[in-house]
């Protein structure tokens, strides 16, 4: 496509559910990752998937956040038992950074975000 | 970890007045980008900037990277271009983790 998706736009949920997010990247982008934007604050990096790489997890505010991407396409992010704190606006985003041998070279892109995906937990 | 300010936090200003932004940030960087956040929330790229001067039509940024800021200067304001700036960095230290910092934003309102 010509842009980061995700999915759903909106989530309304009661406490105690579970739910899940989508993304779908640029085809072709390596790099994808999740941030969340609470209201009215600037956006917290979640996790980072690169490549085949093992993804960088160091984001996750909890053990009820997991991330999941299969391949170099789609993510999903899992929240489980929603709390009225995990209530923010759930960006994705990817580029096509490349490696071509760890710590010796990176080339950074500029990272492309989707809409997002509101999540209001009641 | 790394700090990234943005000032001013809030900016109001006529329709056709001129404005600069400011990005600091407190250690090396990879990767600087400036954002748009419309008022739907959609975040969109202005600049990729790790150094150096580009310009897009009425929007231009400066990084200098020695220093640690970045500057983003909006001429001819409309207002389309209410909404918050962001700036964000990836630290040059962060390598292998390509995450990006966000500042706090300007939000900016420009007046008809």
């Amino acid at each position: 496509g010509a842009g980061v998706s995700q999915s759903p736009s909106n989530k309304v949920t009661e406490k105690g559910k579970d739910v899940e997010l989508r993304c779908d990247p640029i085809s072709g982008h390596t790099a994808l990752y999740w941030y969340r934007q609470r209201l009215g604050q600037g956006l917290e990096f979640l996790i980072y998937f690169q490549g085949n790489s093992a993804p960088d997890k160091s984001g996750l505010p909890s053990d009820r956040f997991s991330a999941e991407r299969t391949g170099e396409s789609v993510s999903t992010l899992t929240i489980q038992r929603t709390q009225q704190e995990d209530s923010a606006v759930y960006l994705c985003a990817s580029s096509s950074n490349s490696r071509t041998h760890i710590r010796v070279s990176m080339k950074v892109e500029t990272q492309y975000f989707g809409p997002g995906t509101r999540l209001l937990v009641l | 970890g790394i700090q990234v300010e943005q000032s001013p936090p809030d900016l109001i200003l006529q329709e056709g007045a001129n404005s600069t932004l400011r990005c600091n940030f407190s250690d090396s960087v990879n990767n600087l980008q400036w954002f748009h956040q419309n008022p739907w929330g959609q975040l969109i790229n202005l600049f990729y900037i790790p150094s150096g001067t580009k310009q897009n039509g009425r929007l231009s940024a400066t990084t200098v990277a020695t220093e640690r800021y970045s500057l983003l200067y909006i001429s001819s304001s409309q207002t389309t271009d209410s909404g918050v700036y962001f700036c964000a960095v990836d630290l040059l230290s962060n390598f292998g983790n390509e995450k990006l910092t966000f500042g706090t934003g300007t939000r900016l309102t420009i007046i008809p």
